[in-house]
């Protein structure tokens, strides 16, 4: 089945220490996106790619880092100098057609 | 850029009744408008969507409407159902934007017995 898939589930990160979130896309599609959203919020975009090797910072980029090495993949790194990165992350994926199909999440929390 | 507003933030209602969520928006130039039904702990799965050149479009409980000259659209959830219960989000795309979706901030249903 085609679909997109980030890990994982859930994710934990000390002060101080970066940690990358997997997503990995089997529809073939060009575009992809990472979304924030915080409890009873709605999504923030923080990076989109609509090509390999080619991103772009999206509202609240400060703190993240990305890269698009293969069409199937958009890894996401929260770095250190995210100060509040405890949140829902998403990863979404866009074809030739309007829609956007998301992933489950990862949900990233600070200890 | 784009602004989405959406209301109501949440929205109770008893099972059999319908729901409504409007949502407005600022681009002119937008031309496509999902919906978005998210449920605790997922991601967001497309229910149904719209293009400007469509005025209302139905998918079993499902509707949307969309008025372009006021530029507002809205999603109608007849016959209610406990596994309505979610966070709904209305979206849309402004041509020129490299296909980003601007979406709204969420509307929380409860579906009661």
């Amino acid at each position: 089945d085609g679909g997109i898939t980030q890990s994982p589930k859930y994710l934990f990160r000390k002060e101080g220490q970066n940690v990358t979130l997997s997503c990995e896309q089997n529809l073939n599609h060009d575009a992809m996106y990472w979304y924030r959203q915080d409890p009873g919020q709605g999504l923030r975009l923080i990076y989109y790619s609509q090509i390999v090797n080619d991103f772009q910072k999206g509202d609240i980029a400060e703190g993240y880092s990305v890269s698009r090495e293969k069409k199937e993949s958009f890894p996401l790194t929260v770095t250190s100098a995210q100060k509040n990165p405890t949140a829902f992350y998403l990863c979404a994926s866009k074809g030739l057609l309007y829609g956007y199909t998301f992933g489950s999440g990862t949900r990233l929390t600070v200890v | 850029g784009e602004n989405v507003e959406q209301h109501p933030s949440t929205l109770s209602v008893q099972e059999g009744d319908s729901a409504v969520i409007k949502c407005t928006y600022s681009d002119s130039a937008s031309n496509y408008f999902p919906w978005y039904k998210q449920e605790l702990g997922k991601g967001p799965q497309l229910i149904i969507d719209i293009r400007s050149n469509v005025g209302e479009k139905k998918d079993q409980r499902i509707a949307v409407t969309l008025n372009k000259t006021a530029k507002h659209f809205s999603l109608h959830i007849t016959e209610t159902q406990p596994e309505d219960s979610a966070v709904y989000f209305c979206a849309a795309i402004p041509t020129g934007t490299a296909s980003k979706l601007t979406f709204g901030t969420g509307t929380r249903l409860q579906v009661t017995l």
